[in-house]
């Protein structure tokens, strides 16, 4: 069956531009999530869809970040204004949500961003 | 705040011997714990998981975990390493709020 499927693979751009992360859930899953990898953070938590509750957004950095979910699948993420601390690879990650929320979170391949 | 720690950096083990990843963990209420696998330049994998229950766990690819409430830790093994078990190995727990917070990882390498 299809996982969870993010594109590009690979972004490089310069700084300064706006750049947008494209992520598609495993079908049914309600609950969607952004974590972002770098190597000095770790894994970081940046935003939670829950089917058609508010998102919680209380990891995104900043407010040049920003992510919408339409129609409760697919989700981009968008980092406006980019700055080289913005390099990293954004993992998605989709599960059950609801009465599954104690499953597992399946996550795509990821999108490694580099800002020259 | 739900917090896992791994202490540990790298864990190099030779082929055939026992493997043992190491967490420990910092949580108000009951524990929800996962262990992930990453590969490079891919995501990452779920293994096991603890929600309720026996505090030994048994996952995907031989992988077992044992939960301990006394010491608080949440240990992968795994009894005969293989070479291809060398990767990027992630403890988590869940959060109220239904994050996940995860350790910094542990780079596991197994040496022929």
């Amino acid at each position: 069956g299809a996982g969870v499927s993010q594109s590009p693979s690979n972004k490089v751009t310069e700084k300064g531009k706006d750049v947008e992360l494209r992520c598609d859930p495993i079908s049914g899953h309600t609950a969607l999530y952004w974590y972002r990898q770098s190597l000095g953070q770790g894994l970081e938590f940046l935003i939670y869809f829950q089917g058609n509750s508010a998102p919680d957004k209380s990891g995104l950095p900043s407010d040049r970040f920003s992510a919408e979910r339409t129609g409760g699948s697919v989700s981009t993420l968008t980092i406006q204004r980019t700055q080289q601390e913005d390099s990293a690879v954004y993992l998605c990650a989709s599960s059950l949500g609801g009465q599954g929320i104690n499953q597992p979170q399946h996550f795509g391949d990821g999108t490694r961003l580099s800002i020259l | 705040a739900q917090s896992v720690a791994q202490p540990e950096d790298q864990v190099n083990v030779a082929e055939g011997n026992p493997l043992t990843v190491k967490c420990t963990y910092s949580v108000s209420g009951n524990p929800y714990l996962f262990w992930y696998v990453q590969y490079p330049n891919r995501g990452l994998q779920f293994l096991l998981k603890y929600i309720t229950g026996d505090n030994l766990v048994k996952g995907s690819y031989g992988f077992e975990a044992e939960f301990n409430k006394s010491q608080t830790s949440f240990h992968l093994k795994k009894p005969s390493a293989l070479v291809s078990d060398s990767a990027l190995y992630f403890c988590a727990v869940r959060d109220p709020n239904n994050r996940l917070a995860f350790g910094k990882g542990n780079q596991v390498v197994v040496i022929p």
